[in-house]
């Protein structure tokens, strides 16, 4: 079983819809969550990071349940430029981060 | 800063043929770490270093080498290469070797084995 799994998608939304990605984490003992957007051919960078209480930047917000073991992204008002890959992250304290394979979003006019 | 940089940019191989792909980060930071990325199955951890000297292996070490002499550079050396090690090679570092920080990813290599 993979240590982290996402929903591979595609979403095609529309531009301005909310859109929701989740994803699972199998080791309990994870302790950092982070979600990484992947553009084309290009390297993944840091979306932002998960806190317990969960957090919030713009549009996106982050959640994690620790009960379930899944953290979510959600993306309000989508634009174009919203775009990619979304890569979710699960780190323990072995200093290994376990990345999910990503689910593509495609944001269309 | 040049944060992290990876050379080549694009490489092909024959079969049986070695090489280093090499990885440098000017950010002083103490971790550093290899991935590799296939289709459909996301990055998956090759090594890990938590400082200088220090070195492990992660999800998929074998055909792999690595070294860290110095905090600033960590490559990563391909013994025999095989057309299963086809793949994107991301170089990646840390602040800190606690896993609780973001990581910093180097533009990639692009490795063909034929």
């Amino acid at each position: 079983r993979k240590e982290v799994e996402q929903d591979p998608g595609p979403f095609n939304v529309p531009e301005g819809a909310t859109v929701a990605f989740n994803c699972t984490y199998s080791n309990s003992a994870s302790q950092s969550f982070f979600w990484y957007r992947q553009d084309c051919r290009k390297e993944p960078k840091l979306l932002m990071s998960v806190y317990s209480s969960g957090n919030e930047d713009g549009r996106f917000t982050a959640q994690l349940n620790r009960a379930s073991q899944y953290i979510s992204l959600l993306i309000r008002d989508s634009k174009l430029s919203d775009s990619a890959t979304y890569l979710c992250v699960a780190s323990n304290t072995g200093n290994q981060f376990y990345f999910g394979t990503g689910t593509s979003l495609t944001v269309i006019p | 800063n040049a944060g992290v940089t990876q050379t080549p940019k694009f490489q092909v191989l024959k079969t049986g043929q070695s090489m280093t792909l090499q990885c440098a980060q000017d950010m002083n930071h103490e971790y550093m770490s290899w991935y590799r990325q296939d289709p459909g199955m996301g990055l998956r951890l090759i090594h890990y270093s938590v400082g200088a000297g220090i070195t492990d292996q992660g999800e998929v070490p074998n055909g792999y080498n690595v070294s860290r002499s110095t905090t600033e550079d960590f490559p990563l050396r391909l013994l025999s290469a095989a057309p299963s090690q086809t793949s994107v090679y991301f170089c990646a570092s840390n602040p800190s070797a606690s896993g609780s920080y973001t990581q910093y990813f180097g533009p990639g290599t692009r490795l063909t084995v034929l």
